[in-house]
């Protein structure tokens, strides 16, 4: 059981735009700032919005990134059959002295 | 660009011990902090351990404290993991992700393309 609860599973069709939600609690996203991560089928995951809503450099401006309380939510707008992949996001648990990620959300681009 | 090289996959009986390295290049290894993640086969990722730039701040998850220890050569830019009385629940990919500041406290920005350990009889 994860600190971070993500839905398994998320879709949408070319172009859609899709959200992925992550829940947490006082002491990890409601203290800290979020991160996510892509990892694309067989390979090492990937940064791709850290500190709740900043993109690193290459990351395309169709992946955003929000925090609200002790919840965060990852966006994919215009959606392409590349961004199928497993997403994930990970924060600092104050309480555990511990990072801790979401079980994982598997994107499927129908 | 930022490389991070996993070595020490294998083959290991339970109960025994493994150690894995990750050698890094590209980058001032002896500014940032660095950590281990895992993933078993199938599932998601699970952070494993952190090290602060120097070494002397180091955290674990509970699944492994007591059991793991992290540290790091900064004169040979490589991170390690000894792994010792190791189960089958250890079985997974290894990776090595690089801290974005000198802390344990910052966000993984460059990940290793992993190692794999197998722990079985």
């Amino acid at each position: 059981q994860s600190v971070l609860t993500q839905p398994p599973s998320a879709s949408g069709t070319p172009g859609q735009r899709v959200t992925i939600s992550c829940s947490g609690g006082r002491s990890n996203i409601g203290s800290n700032t979020v991160n996510w991560y892509q990892q694309l089928p067989g390979t090492a995951p990937k940064l791709l919005i850290y500190s709740s809503n900043q993109r690193p450099s290459g990351v395309p401006d169709r992946f955003s990134g929000s925090k609200s309380g002790t919840s965060a939510s990852l966006a994919i707008s215009g959606l392409q059959s590349d961004d199928e992949a497993d997403y994930y996001c990970a924060t600092w648990d104050d309480s555990l002295s511990a990072w801790v990620f979401g079980g994982g959300t598997k994107l499927t681009v129908l | 660009q930022v490389q991070l090289v996993e070595s020490g996959r294998g083959v290991v009986q339970p109960g025994r011990s493994l150690r894995l390295s990750c050698a890094a290049s590209g980058f001032i290894f002896s500014s940032y902090g660095m950590h281990w993640v895992r993933q078993a086969p199938g599932k998601g990722l699970e952070w494993v351990a952190v090290t602060s730039y120097d070494g002397n701040n180091k955290y674990y998850a509970d699944s492994v404290k007591g059991r793991f220890t992290i540290s790091r050569d900064n004169s040979k830019d490589t991170l390690y993991l000894q792994m010792n009385s190791l189960g089958t629940e250890d079985t997974a990919v290894y990776y090595c992700a690089k801290g974005h500041s000198s802390s344990w406290y910052s966000h993984f920005d460059s990940w290793g393309q992993g190692t794999l350990v197998t722990v079985s009889s």
